[in-house]
Parts: structure tokens; C-alpha cells; sequence
């Protein structure tokens, strides 16, 4: 089972800085198989990007993706005040999905 | 644009069966695959098994020996059966769609937070 470790568990931001969240995986994957969601309170997760680069559809162009192989990275480039919020990385590999375990971007 | 609409029982006694039934509604049901998660409270994501069109089924290896995911094309509907249920259980349990050329979730349903006390 591949593990992803997500870092830092909390970040303290104000509105409009930039926010870079990091995955790391046990073993490589594929970038293909890497996808990264927001999660607000008391609210499903929503895809924010797919293929470990693509923007899901209606996900504006301040959320970026990028990396490869075992390190993986989330950026919001401006934030906004529904980016507080826990975001997730997840990734498939050998029939199994697996998520990090988030996250929590917060209010400075 | 698709919606899933997800029910089922919210408050169980250890060794009972959990049941949730998942309805989806617009877009196609054949060229996706249907899953499940579950998410403790204040606790992060777990994939519980997925499920196409046909039938086919892939289940995660820590909960395969409790889970039946099955579905019923003509509702465009899938379902979760989690047997022997204790208080670990506890989740909220959300459905959601993959496509059939990807390995991501989208959409997903509301959540249903299911309780396992007794």
C-alpha cells in the first residue's frame, strides 16, 4: 500500500499570501493517478485537480499542481476565504486508493 | 450535470449491518465506476470499495471480508453493506463517481453520518 504523507498538518496564512501544500508518497506514482481536493467544514470534498496538474472543471486558476514521482505539490497562488479549508492528496495504485492525511489551512 | 443523492440507517448496535443506498442522477451510469469512502470524525479519508455497471468490484483489503458493493442499473442506483459493524465504524460515509479512465472522485455525495453505539 503506498502511504502519502502530507505536510504541514496546519499553515497559518492571511487572506492573499500564497500556499504551498506538499504530498509525499512511499513509493513512486504516477502522476497520472495523483489528485488533490478541498474539503470545508461539514461538506464532502470537491476535486480540485487531477492527473496531479489539471484544474477540475470550475476550479479557478489560482490553484495549481506540480511534481512527480514521490513528491507532489498544491499552490494557491492568492488566497481566498473559502481556501480555509482541509485539503486532501490521493493517489491510486495496485486497485487501491489511498488519501494523505490532510492539510488544515487556517486563518493567520 | 450529475447529483448523487445518498440514504440509509444513521444510528446501528455493534454486530449489526450497515446499509446506504447512493441514487445518481444525470449523466451516464455506464462509463463510471461508483465507490464509497468513509471519514471518522475529525479524522481524514478511507476508500471502502468501488463498483461498475456489470457488477465488478474492487474492495480495499482492510474492510474486503465485510463489504458487498452491489448495483442496480435500471435505478441508477448503487449500494454499501458493511456487516458486523463495531464502534470503529463510526463515519461519515460518502458515495462518488470515477470516471472509467481516470482515479479520482467527482462528484460526490452529501455524506451520511452513520453511529455505531450501543
Amino acid at each position: 500500500e503506498i502511504v502519502l504523507t502530507q505536510s504541514p498538518g496546519t499553515l497559518s496564512l492571511s487572506p492573499g499570501e500564497r500556499a504551498t501544500l506538499s504530498c509525499r508518497a512511499s513509493q513512486s506514482v504516477s502522476s497520472i493517478y495523483l489528485a488533490w481536493y478541498r474539503q470545508k467544514p461539514g461538506q464532502a470534498p470537491r476535486l480540485l485537480i487531477y492527473g496531479a496538474s489539471s484544474r477540475a472543471t470550475g476550479i479557478p486558476d489560482r490553484f495549481s499542481g506540480s511534481g512527480s514521482g514521490t513528491d507532489f505539490n498544491l499552490t494557491i497562488s492568492r488566497l481566498e476565504p473559502e481556501d480555509f479549508a482541509v485539503y486532501y492528496c490521493q493517489q491510486y495504485g495496485s486497485s487501491l486508493y489511498t488519501f494523505g492525511q490532510g492539510t488544515k489551512l487556517e486563518i493567520k | 450535470q450529475v447529483h448523487l443523492q445518498q440514504w440509509g440507517e444513521g444510528l446501528l448496535k455493534p454486530s449489526e449491518a450497515l446499509s446506504l443506498t447512493c441514487a445518481v442522477y444525470g449523466g451516464s451510469f455506464s462509463a463510471y465506476y461508483w465507490s464509497w469512502i468513509r471519514q471518522p470524525p475529525g479524522k481524514g479519508l478511507e476508500w471502502i470499495g468501488e463498483v461498475n455497471h456489470v457488477g465488478a468490484t474492487n474492495y480495499n483489503p482492510s474492510l474486503k471480508s465485510r463489504v458487498t458493493i452491489s448495483v442496480d442499473i435500471f435505478k441508477s442506483q448503487f449500494s454499501l453493506k458493511l456487516t458486523s459493524v463495531t464502534a470503529a465504524d463510526t463515519a461519515v460515509y460518502y458515495c462518488a463517481r470515477v470516471p472509467s479512465w481516470s482515479n479520482w472522485f467527482d462528484p460526490w455525495g452529501q455524506g451520511t453520518l452513520v453511529t455505531v453505539s450501543s
